[in-house]
């Protein structure tokens, strides 16, 4: 197994460029994330998934946007990039079943947006 | 929303010494509590976890223990090794939900 993959490693956007950072997983996880990580701040909630077609928002929403069209895939939308969204972004996966809390991180994408 | 607090930001200690590492979080329905490991450059890494309806749970030189009523959990690592250096986070989350609100983090570093 893969586990959870991102791509691409790494990133730079000039401002109002817009990208996809994209999350797959092989382990048949129903819950998908995006979360954020700046210095100091730890992770932060962006969106979430518990299931194909149904997404929500996090603690930290805005300027990004999510689908959910398979249970593999959970892509990340930045549709006008600001320097503010210049962070490492991670997305995580779990089973919602039973007492399965734990979340599987993937690598993460650096993105830095000038 | 939950908030959760962790304390301290850095700490360094010698090898073969104990580390622990304190959090604290605001919703009394909270009732996950996991800690995330994270080397430079690396992804968070699931080591400890615990549930609310438990006190303490070790594992081999780490354990976790929770004071549900003081809203209060910390990471405890014995005989530290120079491999356990890293940013350590604690973070909560509640009933059958998924989504972690995690804390500030901790740089642990261990002088050899």
């Amino acid at each position: 197994n893969a586990g959870v993959t991102q791509t691409p490693k790494f990133q730079v956007l000039k401002t109002g460029q817009s990208m996809t950072l994209q999350c797959a997983q092989d382990m048949n996880h129903e819950y998908m994330s995006w979360y954020r990580q700046d210095p100091g701040m730890g992770l932060r909630l962006i969106h979430y998934s518990v299931g194909a077609g149904i997404t929500d928002q996090g603690e930290v929403p805005n300027g990004y946007n999510v689908s959910r069209s398979t249970t593999e895939d959970f892509p990340l939308r930045l549709l006008s990039a600001a320097p503010s969204q210049t962070s490492v972004y991670f997305c995580a996966s779990s089973y919602l079943g039973g007492g399965q809390n734990e979340q599987f991180f993937g690598p993460g994408t650096r993105l830095t947006v000038l | 929303g939950e908030n959760v607090e962790q304390h301290p930001s850095t700490l360094s200690v010698q090898e073969g010494d104990s580390a622990v590492i304190k959090c604290t979080y605001s919703d009394s329905a909270s009732n996950y509590f996991p800690w995330y490991k994270q080397e430079l450059g690396k992804r968070p890494q699931l080591i400890i976890d615990i549930r609310s309806n438990v006190g303490e749970k070790k594992d081999q030189r780490i354990a976790v223990t929770l004071n549900k009523t003081a809203k209060h959990f910390s990471l405890h690592i014995t005989e530290t090794q120079p491999e356990d250096s890293a940013v350590y986070f604690c973070a909560a989350s509640k009933g059958s939900a998924r989504q972690l609100t995690f804390g500030s983090g901790t740089q642990l570093t261990v002088l050899p």
